[in-house]
This record gives structure tokens, sequence and C-alpha cells, in this order.
């Protein structure tokens, strides 16, 4: 089963306005990390936070994490058309296996 | 620089033929990995690789086989393609001590009929 899920599954908002897309994860992290998925392409990775990080802030992206709660929340500030894509979370286990277990996504569409 | 280049972007086949996607990556990362995405799901681990020679099954294996016979190519092949295997294919690698940030593919679109 997937390790990830984002919520909302859909997002969409006014150019110009914040968006908030939240991942709740079910087993212990090392890290979390945020991608992009513009339509018809590959993932980008956008943004990784350390298990021992609360907050992380990548020009206009903030991420939170909260351990106890086992969920991250990705921040889009001041957005633009060019933010319209999916975003995924994607977490790493703790076993020493390097595989990222993603998310469903959060489809988020930017209306001019 | 190129990245990781996927070939083909698209390709259709029919119920029971054979075909071998490939992955090349020139960052000389020691980790590559296969996925697919269906329509409103995630992307799925189908097998991965920690180095040349190696390789290791993910979270969806089945139907499928691989090689890392180079350290900067991972061939994923389908010895008798399935309609269930109609998905996007991802390839992506990373670096080990890196956090296992991964950078992807564009993806290849296949279809099975």
């Amino acid at each position: 089963s997937q390790q990830g899920e984002e919520d909302p599954q859909a997002l969409s908002i006014q150019e110009g306005e914040n968006a908030t897309m939240n991942c709740s994860y079910k087993t212990s992290i090392n890290n979390l990390q945020w991608y992009r998925q513009n339509s018809g392409r590959g993932l980008v990775h956008l943004i990784l936070i350390r298990s021992n990080e609360r907050e992380k802030h990548s020009g206009r992206l903030r991420v939170t994490l909260d351990t106890s709660k086992k969920s991250s929340s990705l921040l889009i500030t001041a957005s633009r058309a060019a933010d319209t894509a999916s975003y995924f979370c994607a977490t790493i286990w703790n076993q020493g296996a390097q595989k990222l277990v993603f998310g469903q996504g959060t489809r988020l569409t930017i209306n001019p | 620089n190129a990245g990781v280049t996927q070939t083909p972007k698209f390709r259709v086949l029919k119920t029971g033929q054979s075909m071998t996607l490939l992955c090349a990556q020139d960052m000389n990362h020691e980790y590559m990995y296969w996925y697919r995405q269906d329509p409103g799901m995630g992307l799925r681990l189908i097998h991965y690789s920690v180095g040349e020679g190696t390789t290791a099954k993910g979270e969806v294996p089945d139907g499928y086989n691989v090689s890392r016979l180079k350290k900067q190519n991972f061939l994923l092949g389908l010895e008798s393609a399935a309609p269930s295997q109609t998905s996007v294919y991802f390839c992506a690698s990373s670096a080990p001590g890196t956090g296992d940030i991964q950078y992807f593919g564009a993806g290849t679109r296949l279809s099975v009929l």
C-alpha cells in the first residue's frame, strides 16, 4: 500500500492566492520530499525536509513536517499559472532500502 | 547535460508481444529505478538497482524484468505484454548520500491492445 496520501486530491485557486496541500504517511521516515509533475512530463524534485526539521523554505515554497502526526504540508505562496501541476509527496523508509514511496498527488490548477 | 533519457517515448503493443524500454543517465548515479504511473495514482516502483550488475524487486515487479549491465543504463523488459501493463513508465536515478533525491526521465507511454 502507498505510504503517503495527499489531500486534497484536486485544488483550484486564483492566480496570486496561496495554495496549501497536505501529505500524511504511515511509518517512520528519514526524510520527506515533494515533487512536481507537469502534464505529460516526469517528476521534478522541489524540496526535501529531514525528520529532525520542522519547517523549510525554498523561494515561494514552504514545507512543514510534523512527525508526531505523520504529516507534512506544502505551501505555495503568490501562485502563478506556471504552478499548475500535480504535486506528490514521497517518503523514504528508514529500514535502509533506498526506495521512495509516492502518494497519489494533488492536482493544482491556477486560474488566471 | 541530458540527465535521464528514456526511449521510446510512445509505444503500442499487441497482447503477447515483447519490448524493452531503455533508460540512460549521464550523472554517474549509482541507483536507478523503474516506476509505472496509472491514472489517478502515484508512482509505483517496479524494479530498482543499487549498482551495476544488481537489481531488486519493487512493489509491482510481476510481468517485468530488468538488467543493469552498464552503470549508466537500466533496461525494463516486458516478455509477454498484457493490457494491464498499459501505463506510463518512468525511469529515475539518484546518488547515495543525497537523501535519495531522484531525477526522472520524461516517461514512456505504453499501450497494450
